[in-house]
């Protein structure tokens, strides 16, 4: 079945690290461009990051540039989101997205609070 | 500020035609980008309603279409029904980026 699964979510103190995962399944996931969407309780959708389908090229929103890092690991058909120095605003559910065909996950819910 | 720009809301009574706009630019719409529109129901995830500016995933009513002109794009729903009630989000690409519309409450009266 094609399909993306987000797991790693949860609830964070501002400023600590969370690493999100997004497991791929029933296509060659090393021919697709993969990205993080995210969207804040009650607001529109937001793009956070892209990786290249051989992760050699990366982007960021200016919102999380040097603080989060996509990855990826083709051997393991696994997508990666490490989110550093965490904010309230980044509070959101987290999707990760395929390119081209659009394909999304069903999201996992990151809630940074003290 | 959303890159794209949608109406807030459209509404429309069972059986009407309703369609939501979505504006861009030149550096995304209007430089030849696809364009995808999702439906996203409460505490889901968005639901691919077309690709590509005009195809529909398999599973899709053909009650839901879609036309891209220029730097805009806009999708239609005929035969309105009260499951259609939801969000509506357009999505086209910016250089390296993926760039949303502000998203659109359609109420079935």
């Amino acid at each position: 079945q094609v399909q993306l699964v987000e797991s790693g979510g949860g609830v964070v103190q501002p400023g600590r690290s969370l690493r999100l995962s997004c497991a791929a399944a029933g296509f060659t996931f090393s021919n697709y461009a993969m990205h993080w969407v995210r969207q804040a309780p009650g607001r529109g959708l937001e793009w956070v990051a892209l990786i290249l389908y051989d992760g050699s090229n990366k982007y960021y929103a200016d919102s999380v540039k040097g603080r989060f890092t996509i990855s990826r690991d083709n051997s393991k058909n696994t997508l990666y989101l490490q989110m550093n120095s965490l904010r309230a605003e980044d509070t959101a559910v987290y999707y990760c997205v395929r390119d081209f065909v659009v394909l999304w996950g069903q999201g996992t819910l990151v809630t940074v609070s003290s | 500020q959303s890159v794209l720009t949608q109406p807030p809301s459209v509404s429309g009574a069972p059986g009407q035609r309703v369609t939501i706009s979505c504006t861009g630019s030149s550096s995304n719409i209007g430089a030849g980008y696809g364009v995808n529109w999702y439906q996203q129901l409460p505490g889901t995830a968005p639901k691919v309603l077309i690709h590509a500016n005009n195809n529909r995933p398999s599973g899709v009513p053909d009650r839901f279409s879609a036309s891209k002109s220029g730097t805009s794009a806009s999708l239609a729903i005929t035969g309105l029904q009260a499951e259609d009630e939801a969000d509506y989000y357009c999505q086209s690409y910016d250089t390296s980026r993926m760039v949303f519309g502000g998203g659109t409450k359609l109420t079935v009266l």
